[in-house]
């Protein structure tokens, strides 16, 4: 039972255009959404979070958005640079407790 | 100040011999969590602690793995009587106690595990 789906294993955008990473969830108990960034051999690395009281958050070149109604989130990064080249995690949450993750997106920049 | 600590960050064991991971979580977070990714998967949930208290522990396997958290040192996640299946990277994330708040979980590295 995948609670929280990455449909695209891998996305490739040239550098400087937008990349966007999708991100899908049934539970309709979550209400923390995070995504993480991972480079091979390292941990996940925190990039932005939103609640599900907001329908968008933004940190520099990365912007969230949040669909409760479709379930659906997604991760803009704009510019794109090569050092975004990494896998990609939305993770999700029903309060301080465990993540739940999805299975990743590639995400390779061109140059 | 430092992250998420994690060792060793590399484990060899044969089958059957006992493995002993540490995490260290960032200071003055009070929440640990063990998570652990297969090969070309995502991160799985195993168990989350405060300090000696296990708050939920229902992504462990019921039999051979163990996990605490004292009152002093590192959390420790043990696995028994290692088999080739147990063969994965082992992440540890902590986040500070801030009551009624969903907060941020920051990762250590991580301990791959491998099982010859």
């Amino acid at each position: 039972d995948q609670q929280v789906k990455q449909n695209s294993p891998s996305l490739s955008v040239q550098e400087g255009r937008i990349s966007i990473l999708n991100c899908d969830y049934t539970n309709s108990m979550f209400d923390y959404f995070l995504w993480y960034k991972k480079y091979p051999a390292e941990g996940p690395t925190f990039l932005i979070s939103i609640s599900s009281i907001k329908d968008k958050n933004e940190d520099g070149r990365f912007t969230v958005f949040l669909n409760k109604s479709a379930k659906h989130l997604s991760l803009h990064i704009v510019p794109s640079q090569p050092g975004d080249s990494a896998v990609y995690f939305c993770a999700a949450t029903p309060g301080a407790q465990k993540l739940v993750f999805g299975q990743g997106t590639r995400l390779t920049i061109n140059p | 100040n430092a992250g998420v600590m994690q060792n060793p960050r590399h484990l060899v064991r044969r089958r059957g011999q006992e493995a002993r991971l540490r995490c260290s979580p960032m200071k003055g977070h009070s929440h640990v969590y063990w998570y652990r990714q297969l090969p070309e998967e995502g991160l799985k949930f195993m168990v989350y602690l405060q300090k000696e208290n296990i708050i939920d522990e229902s992504g462990m396997p019921k039999e051979r793995f163990s996990a605490e958290f004292p009152k002093e040192g590192p959390s420790i996640l043990r696995i028994q009587q290692v088999v080739r299946g147990d063969s994965a990277a082992y992440f540890c994330a902590s986040s500070p106690l801030l009551a009624g708040f969903t907060d941020t979980q920051y990762f250590g590295p991580g301990t791959r595990l491998t099982v010859l």
